[in-house]
């Protein structure tokens, strides 16, 4: 079953331009964590953000976690034709090794 | 060496037949998961195994069986499946997550897209 309900479901951007995706989930978690996947393909770790931290950056990507809202979201800055995929985001419950994927977002950037 | 090979790419079957999906990692990761996921979908877990020990099993259909033969192969044998089952069949690994809270990232192999006719 889904943990999370991501928004919007698709993005359309000019290349350049931040992007933005949002994650909401239902219930508490350990960690929270951001998946890429291009079209067919494999699932690629973006980052990892730990229910005790508020923010993290890597590289072009800033995640925030607010778990009084139970939301996170990730922001792309710069977008480049090559971040075009499903992004999706994972939450774990009691056993961090059982990831629930939210239903992720689709961003195209064009250029 | 940070990748999961997935063989095969393709597989197409019939509902009659019995078939086996391989993964392997090198990364001495004791954890070992399979997903599934249907098209414009997010991954569903099916499996996990933790030292080679099926530690999760989400109410799979018995039609579907995992095997953990060593700390290094994954293998997902298919029997007599339906065409619902059509999917992309994704393997993955991390480390075990000892302490509830650890959390560590998995890794995905390119997946096998298989089709039951």
């Amino acid at each position: 079953s889904q943990q999370g309900e991501e928004d919007p479901q698709a993005l359309s951007i000019q290349e350049g331009e931040n992007a933005t995706m949002n994650c909401s989930y239902k219930t508490s978690i350990n960690n929270l964590q951001w998946y890429r996947q291009n079209s067919g393909r494999g699932l690629v770790h973006l980052i990892l953000i730990r229910s005790n931290e508020r923010e993290k950056h890597s590289g072009r990507l800033r995640v925030t976690l607010d778990t009084s809202k139970k939301s996170s979201s990730l922001l792309i800055t710069a977008s480049r034709a090559a971040d075009t995929a499903s992004y999706f985001c994972a939450t774990d419950g009691r056993y961090g090794n059982k990831l629930v994927f939210g239903a992720g977002t689709i961003l195209r950037v064009k250029s | 060496d940070t990748e999961v090979t997935q063989t095969p790419k393709h597989l197409v079957m019939g509902m009659t037949n019995k078939k086996s999906l391989k993964c392997e990692q090198h990364m001495g990761h004791r954890a070992m998961y399979w997903y599934k996921q249907k098209a414009k979908k997010p991954p569903e877990l099916m499996f996990v195994y933790s030292y080679e020990k099926l530690s999760i099993n989400e109410s799979v259909p018995s039609r579907f069986s995992p095997e953990c033969p060593n700390s290094s192969l994954l293998n997902l044998h298919l029997h007599a499946l339906q065409p619902e089952d059509s999917a992309l069949y994704l393997c993955a690994s991390s480390q075990v997550d000892f302490l509830a809270g650890g959390g560590y990232e998995q890794y995905f192999g390119p997946g096998t897209r298989l089709t039951v006719t």
